[in-house]
């Protein structure tokens, strides 16, 4: 079975600082999906960025990138320029290529942005 | 506007008092998902369905029932409800139409707080 751990339940960082949070996973499969999600305080399940495995380029978005090493199956999430409005709940997630796959989420990383 | 619906957003019940979480989406999409949060586990899928009629167990399925009798509609029914079924639940679908990736998103309803007493 595929898992997700998100080993810092915790992190925080200045605004307009970098910060990077760090997801690993563990899977046999070579098809697959990796999201980062992002929960403010409205509970809003909201997509951040998304990368495919077969992909070798690293998913950006704005001021979000993703250092993906599949080898190492390690997804990490680095926010730069950080905002107080970054400051939520962040989900690291995977999915198998595969139609109708479940999404098999990490416990989360609790983001506080300091002023 | 593309979406997903869930309702009620809140709800307080007791024990044993049968309840409905109703989960609606305009996207046409095929696929749709229930998921329970709970903190420290981030969130785990209770059932899932691939179209009108076919639905099956996700991670942690037992005290939950689904049907989907409508492609748009993927209601939640406790039976029973007991107090470990106090949580956060979310509604999700996605297309399996279309080229890759635009079967990968999984688009999510607002939430729906329970608490059972």
């Amino acid at each position: 079975a595929q898992t997700v751990t998100q080993s810092q339940p915790e992190m925080s960082v200045q605004e307009a600082e970098t910060v990077t949070l760090s997801c690993t996973y563990d899977t046999s499969e070579s098809d697959y999906y990796l999201f980062w999600y992002k929960q403010p305080p409205s509970r809003q399940m909201i997509l951040v960025i998304r990368q495919e495995a077969y992909k070798q380029q690293n998913a950006t978005e704005n001021r979000f990138s993703v250092n993906f090493q599949k080898a190492a199956k390690s997804f990490s999430l680095k926010i730069s320029d950080s905002q107080l409005g970054d400051a939520a709940m962040y989900f690291c997630a995977y999915r198998k290529g595969t139609s109708g796959s479940r999404l098999t989420f990490g416990e989360g990383t609790q983001l506080t942005v300091n002023p | 506007e593309a979406q997903v619906t869930q309702n009620p957003r809140y709800l307080i019940t007791v024990t044993g008092k049968k309840l409905t979480v109703t989960c609606s989406q305009n996207m046409n999409h095929e696929y749709m998902s229930w998921y329970r949060q709970d903190p420290g586990l981030g969130l785990r899928q209770i059932y899932y369905s691939m179209n009108v009629e076919a639905t099956d167990k996700g991670d942690v399925p037992e005290g939950y029932k689904v049907s989907r009798k409508e492609k748009r509609n993927f209601p939640l029914i406790l039976e029973s409800p007991s107090p470990n079924q106090t949580s956060l639940y979310f509604c999700a679908s996605s297309s399996q139409r279309g080229a890759r990736p635009t079967t990968d998103t999984q688009y999510f309803g607002p939430g729906t707080r329970l608490t059972v007493l």
